[in-house]
């Protein structure tokens, strides 16, 4: 079965500061896999998506992720944060074209000035 | 093109009475899915189904019911609620490619 484990129910971090959010899947087959943003009392919003293709993935709002099937991991960064990044993420797994998606447990970020 | 329209999008109920929750998207999607949130869980899959008259289970099934009988629309009906299935609940719908979209969400409590 399938599984995404997030590291850290919540990060904090300064504005201005790296934003790292970490994730692995478990998987015998390759993944398709995505990062989703969820503002307070909103939907989920697509960030980027890692679908066999270039392994570095760039997303909206300066977000980029890394498919490193080694690690079995793909985690999510931008360099700098700004206070609007603060948020809950979800990284998620699927495995073709039809495959439910399975979602981590998510983690919050927290962005202080 | 509204996407994937849920409705409504709060709701209170009291134990025991039943409701549905509307799910409908105007993309032609053949799969749609029901997620329920809840603090510290993620997102986790009720039912989905991959066209009409085709449904499945998923991770949470229990006290749950879908149909698929267009393929526009995929309604979640809880029979007799309860507590325990106070949540948000989101319905997605996916292409044969990697898109899915989320609807907005239906907030609902069960006193």
């Amino acid at each position: 079965a399938q599984s995404v484990t997030q590291l850290g129910s919540h990060v904090s971090v300064s504005e201005g500061a790296l934003v790292l959010l970490r994730c692995n899947y478990s998987s015998s087959v390759p993944p398709y896999l995505f990062w989703y943003v969820q503002y307070p009392n909103q939907g989920l919003q697509l960030l980027l998506k890692y679908t066999s293709a270039a392994t570095l993935v760039k997303g909206i709002n300066g977000f980029e992720a890394e498919f490193k099937k080694s690690e079995t991991s793909f985690h999510l960064t931008k360099p700098s944060a700004h206070m609007s990044d603060a948020a809950e993420y979800f990284c998620a797994v699927s495995f073709s074209g039809y495959s439910t998606l399975t979602f981590g447990k998510g983690t919050m970020l927290l962005v202080s000035p | 093109n509204a996407g994937v329209t849920q409705t409504p999008k709060f709701q209170v109920l009291k134990t025991g009475q039943s409701m549905t929750l509307q799910c409908a998207q105007d993309m032609n999607h053949e799969y749609m899915s029901w997620y329920r949130q809840d603090p510290g869980m993620g997102l986790r899959l009720i039912h989905y189904s991959v066209g009409a008259g085709i449904t499945d289970q998923g991770e949470v099934p229990n006290g749950y019911n879908v149909s698929r009988s267009t393929t526009e629309d995929f309604p979640l009906r809880l029979l007799s609620a309860a507590p325990s299935q106070t949540s948000v609940y989101f319905c997605a719908s996916r292409t044969g490619g990697y898109g899915y979209t989320f609807g907005s969400g239906t907030r609902l409590t069960v006193v």
